[in-house]
């Protein structure tokens, strides 16, 4: 069992550019979780998605932020003119149920604007 | 709104000393995680308490939870370097399944 896993591990964007970060769950995992930590913070909720649904969003920003769980293939979270205020590490997590017992976190991916 | 209240923020400790970190959350939760983060990692499960009571202990860590209270805390017993870390306790809401995150306490244990 991989766990899940987050790719790239480090994205290096210019301001204005896209960036896209990808999120595999565990195996039989179908809850897929994203926060950003900000240096020297703690993890913020993002949004919570299942397959083809996107359940919770209430963390998302209003522009530029995006997120998708396809059918098929990882979750996906596309930031939009990216500006320096987005440099940040961005986790996802993943569960298998919506019962709140168990998270596994991916490494993370280190997002930064130049 | 769930509210997440770790302290302290930095704890710099002796080596074989003990101390505790407190978790207090503003709403009705009743379950707790505890993770720990080293530098530039993801963040590695360490405890899971879903009831009012629960007490769980691994190695030098324990990990207790009083509902009643709104209070978690995580004891260290006789520190050692290796548990220099940062500790995030996290809730997640009565009805939601988002975790919320305290700031964390970064630790640093010294010989």
């Amino acid at each position: 069992n991989a766990g899940v896993m987050q790719n790239p591990r480090h994205l290096v964007r210019r301001r204005g550019q896209e960036a896209r970060l990808r999120c595999s769950p565990m195996k039989g995992h179908s809850h897929v979780y994203w926060y950003r930590q900000l240096p020297e913070e703690g993890l913020k909720f993002m949004v919570y998605l299942q397959k083809e649904n996107i359940i919770d969003e209430s963390g998302m920003p209003k522009e530029r932020f995006s997120a998708e769980f396809p059918k098929e293939g990882p979750s996906i979270l596309r930031i939009q003119q990216v500006v320096r205020g987005d440099s940040a590490a961005y986790f996802c997590a993943s569960s298998s149920t919506a019962s709140n017992y168990g998270y596994t976190f991916g490494s993370g991916t280190r997002l930064t604007v130049v | 709104e769930l509210k997440v209240e770790q302290n302290p923020l930095f704890l710099s400790m002796q080596e074989g000393k003990n101390y505790t970190i407190y978790c207090n959350y503003s709403t009705t939760s009743d379950r707790l995680y505890w993770y720990r983060q080293d530098p530039g990692k993801s963040l590695e499960s360490l405890f899971v308490l879903l009831s009012n009571g629960a007490v769980k202990q691994e190695g030098r860590l324990m990990a207790s939870l009083d509902t009643k209270a709104r209070l978690s805390t995580l004891h260290i017993t006789a520190a050692v370097h290796d548990l220099s870390a940062t500790y995030f306790c996290a809730f997640t809401m009565e009805y939601g399944n988002k975790l919320v995150f305290g700031a964390g306490t970064i630790l640093r244990v010294k010989s």
